[in-house]
Formats: C-alpha cells, structure tokens, sequence
C-alpha cells in the first residue's frame, strides 16, 4: 500500500513560471516531510523539508505548503530556472522511526 | 570522502548469479539506509542500521536479499540467485541517529541480463 501519493508524474514548465507538486499522505503518525531533489546519475539531495507544527516554509525560491487536516502537502518552485529540471521526491516520516516512505516522484522540466 | 560512496556505479550480471553492493557512509553516522529504485518509480525501503541494534529488515523484498554492516561502519548489501526484476538502481544513504536529514549516495544501477 502506497503511503505516500506524489502527483503529477512529469512536469514541463516555461523558464520564469512556478511548478507545483503535491503529495498527500495516510498515516495521520507522520511528522516530518521533506523534499528530495535528485539530478540525472545522482543520489537524491534534501531540498526543504517541514513539520506538520506549520503551515508553510520557505527556502529562496522554493515553498512547502502542508494541509494537515487533509494530509497533503505541496512543493512550489517560484521562478523555475532550467537548472531546476530534475526528479522531485516528497517523503514523509515518524519521528524517530526508521522507516521514510517516499513518493513515486515528479520528473520536471524547465524550457528555457 | 566526505559523502556517501557506493561502488560499483554500474553492474551487469548475468541472471542467477549473486551480487555484492558495497556503501561506505559518512563518517560518525550511525544511521545507514539501503533504498531500491526501480525505472519510474519511488525510493523503497529495503533495510536500516542503527548502530549495534539489530537492522530493521522489514522491506527486503524476499531471502535472496541480506545486508551486513561491519564495525558499524561499511555495509554491503547482496542479491543471492539475481532475477531480471531486481534491476534497479540501489541507493545508500546515512544519518546521525535522531537527526532527520538521510544524504544518499550516488547508487549502483544493477542490470541482469
């Protein structure tokens, strides 16, 4: 069973525009949800990552929006640069456990 | 090296034959996590190491799969009696124990032929 749903699968988006990923989760115990990034032959890299004690983060261009009362949470990429383009992996974990689920992930491309 | 390091980067092996993959992690981290990424689809959790503590082994998907790890330190993970559907790229990652950020390696993309 598939804890973590990222949607959508691929993304193509003009050089400038803001690229949006969701992700929405079902167990109502995890506490910690990060964003992956992971360039072409490369591990994933944390990007931004955010507890459910917020609603929002924001790193420079990039934005974590969390919904707790409807398990989903969001990535927004402000400004998307064509060096952006890369896989986009949500996660979500309990604190503490060893075990972070992870989404299907989130192919974008940023046209220049 | 101050990352992660995984080796090899690439395998190819012929159907049936059994496979080593080696994760060296940062060092001081207690933490070490073997991930599975199949073409298109998510990380899956394959096994966790914390310490002397016995690994969480509850993702590996069946016995022909077993990792060690050595001295807390190096793991390696292997693939008894490979199958076409275990070509995958295999991901290592590690962590201080409690500390939240996992940083991975760049994986080994096993292909069986």
């Amino acid at each position: 069973q598939q804890q973590v749903k990222q949607s959508p699968q691929s993304l193509i988006v003009q050089k400038g525009g803001i690229s949006i990923i969701n992700c929405a989760y079902e167990n109502t115990a995890f506490d910690y949800f990060p964003w992956y990034q992971q360039f072409p032959g490369k591990g994933p890299a944390l990007l931004i990552a955010i507890r459910p004690d917020v609603s929002e983060k924001k790193e420079g261009r990039f934005t974590i929006s969390f919904n707790k009362s409807a398990k989903q949470f969001s990535l927004h990429i402000m400004d998307s640069q064509p060096g952006d383009s890369a896989t986009y992996f949500c996660a979500a974990r309990v604190e503490n456990n060893n075990d972070m689920r992870f989404g299907a992930g989130t192919r974008l491309t940023v046209k220049p | 090296g101050a990352g992660v390091s995984q080796s090899p980067s690439n395998k190819v092996t012929e159907k049936g034959k059994d496979v080593e993959l080696r994760c060296d992690p940062i060092s001081g981290h207690t933490a070490l996590y073997w991930y599975r990424q199949s073409l298109g689809q998510g990380l899956e959790f394959l096994i966790y190491f914390q310490g002397n503590s016995a690994p969480d082994k509850s993702g590996l998907p069946s016995d022909r799969f077993s990792a060690e790890r050595t001295g807390g330190s190096v793991s390696t993970l292997t693939i008894q009696r490979t199958q076409q559907e275990d070509s995958a790229v295999y991901l290592c990652a590690s962590s201080f124990f409690g500390n939240t950020e996992a940083f991975f390696g760049q994986g080994t993309r096993l292909t069986v032929v």
